[in-house]
């Protein structure tokens, strides 16, 4: 009964290839978001959706294409792949819960390995 | 643009005792969330407890609590009766609100380790 879930866990591949995440989300939440890890552990935002709606990208390279087919779903798509994307990248998703209170959850995120 | 500061970069604590993680964070947003996110080494992001900027009662969460001063944009996160399972690298987070559809500014993260 996984809240935000990301497929697939690790992915490993050579420069220049092009590679997809993707990521599902089940708590009824308008708004997914796409963050980077890197080497150093800094989290930093790339993307937003609100329903299905891009409403933030953070200077994000071209060739990182997000797509949000419905608000339960955000994929990320990136082209020509760089030994600088190795990195783990998270999906969150978040809304109201019923008490009211802001909330944001994590899928449980995708080591990226580009070699 | 909101920042997001820990000085903690690394914390350690015996087993049972209590710990405080400090982040302090600049803002000029009057609504904003703030929240402590946890990060063991199988690397999910939990969420182990958030404040409402314009509630002032700090906020708990069984063992975990929090110290929020907001004048002084302080946001310190208590551990108490620290468990083995507590170990993890724990980030401190800012969540404005209104029209920024609450992308979150993470500090840079402190070690935590509990020694038995």
């Amino acid at each position: 009964d996984t809240a935000v879930s990301q497929t697939p866990k690790y992915l490993v591949t050579q420069m220049g290839n092009d590679k997809s995440i993707k990521c599902e989300q089940n708590l009824g939440h308008d708004t997914m978001y796409w963050y980077k890890q890197d080497s150093k552990k800094f989290l930093k935002i790339m993307f937003s959706y609100n329903n299905k709606e891009l409403i933030i990208n953070e200077t994000v390279p071209n060739r990182f294409s997000p797509k949000s087919p419905d608000k339960a779903h955000l994929n990320l798509h990136i082209n020509s792949l760089e030994l600088g994307d190795s990195a783990v990248y998270f999906c969150a998703s978040a809304g109201t819960s019923g008490s009211g209170t802001y909330e944001q959850y994590f899928g449980p995120g995708t080591r990226l390995t580009v070699t | 643009a909101q920042t997001v500061t820990q000085s903690q970069p690394e914390m350690s604590v015996q087993e049972a005792e209590t710990v405080t993680l400090s982040c302090t964070y600049d803002t000029s947003e009057s609504n904003y969330y703030l929240f402590w996110y946890k990060q063991p080494p199988s690397r999910q992001m939990i969420l182990v407890i958030r404040q409402e900027a314009y509630k002032q009662q700090n906020a708990t969460e069984n063992r975990f609590s929090v110290n929020f001063q907001k004048a002084a944009k302080s946001f310190s996160l208590k551990i108490s009766d620290s468990q083995l399972g507590d170990t993890a690298m724990y980030f401190c987070a800012f969540s404005a609100g209104g029209t920024s559809y609450g992308k979150l500014t993470f500090g840079q993260g402190t070690i935590l380790t509990v020694h038995p």
